[in-house]
């Protein structure tokens, strides 16, 4: 099956700084990809849909300048967190779209910030 | 845009039981509606989908069905085992790579 990797798998870091998730798709390519975030208990909510080679489209309420997203390539999306707070602590999961209608989703990276 | 409602949050069931679980969507352009199982810590994973020119699926114990008209679709699963413990999110996309909205998901527990 399709294996989509996201890394890290965890990450702690200081109120400030900036963190960067990837998202990589392994055995196919990925036009489409989209991030998540996950709270405790809660849904996936959907922040952005990465497009490769254009500008996402973000959710409403989802700051664009605070989530940066980037699509340079067909396997690869990454998420770059800015001026992390505490707030923004949270499950971030990205997916993958590989073609007829099939979502597969990474392993899901949870962001603590002291 | 398109909004999903699942229900239950939580179901608790015994071993070899049936669980059901029922979502409904607004936007009638949603052609596409998969079902994903997330157990603790892990990614979600597709267990089964059904697109709108079907009315049922089923794979084993899991079944899907759907009725477009109402707009609604509902998971059953039947002979319940304790590995089939996960939180299940339904999901409603007009197909390609639309984006997919999510169900508020619903916790299974089903006790041995």
């Amino acid at each position: 099956g399709a294996v989509v990797s996201q890394h890290p798998s965890w990450v702690i870091c200081k109120s400030g700084t900036s963190v960067k998730i990837e998202c990589r798709s392994l055995d196919f390519q990925a036009t489409t990809m989209f991030w998540y975030r996950q709270f405790p208990k809660q849904s996936l909510m959907l922040m952005a849909t990465s497009n490769e080679g254009s500008k996402a489209t973000y959710e409403q309420g989802v700051e664009k300048d605070k989530f940066l997203i980037n699509h340079a390539s067909l396997t690869l999306s990454t998420l770059t967190v800015t001026s992390a707070h505490p707030e923004d602590s949270s499950f971030y999961i990205c997916s993958a779209y590989r073609g007829n209608e099939k979502l597969f989703f990474g392993s899901g990276t949870q962001l603590s910030v002291l | 845009g398109e909004n999903v409602e699942q229900h239950p949050s939580t179901l608790s069931v015994q071993e070899g039981d049936s669980a059901v679980i029922k979502c409904t969507y607004s936007d009638s352009a949603s052609n596409y509606f998969p079902w994903y199982k997330q157990e603790l810590g892990k990614r979600p994973q597709l267990i089964i989908d059904i697109r709108s020119n079907v009315g049922e699926k089923k794979d084993q114990r899991i079944a899907v069905t759907l009725n477009k008209t109402a707009k609604h679709f509902s998971l059953h699963i039947t002979e319940t085992q304790p590995e089939d413990s996960a939180v299940y999110f339904c999901a409603a996309s007009q197909g390609g790579n639309n984006d997919m909205r999510f169900g508020a998901g619903t916790r299974l527990t089903v006790k041995p």
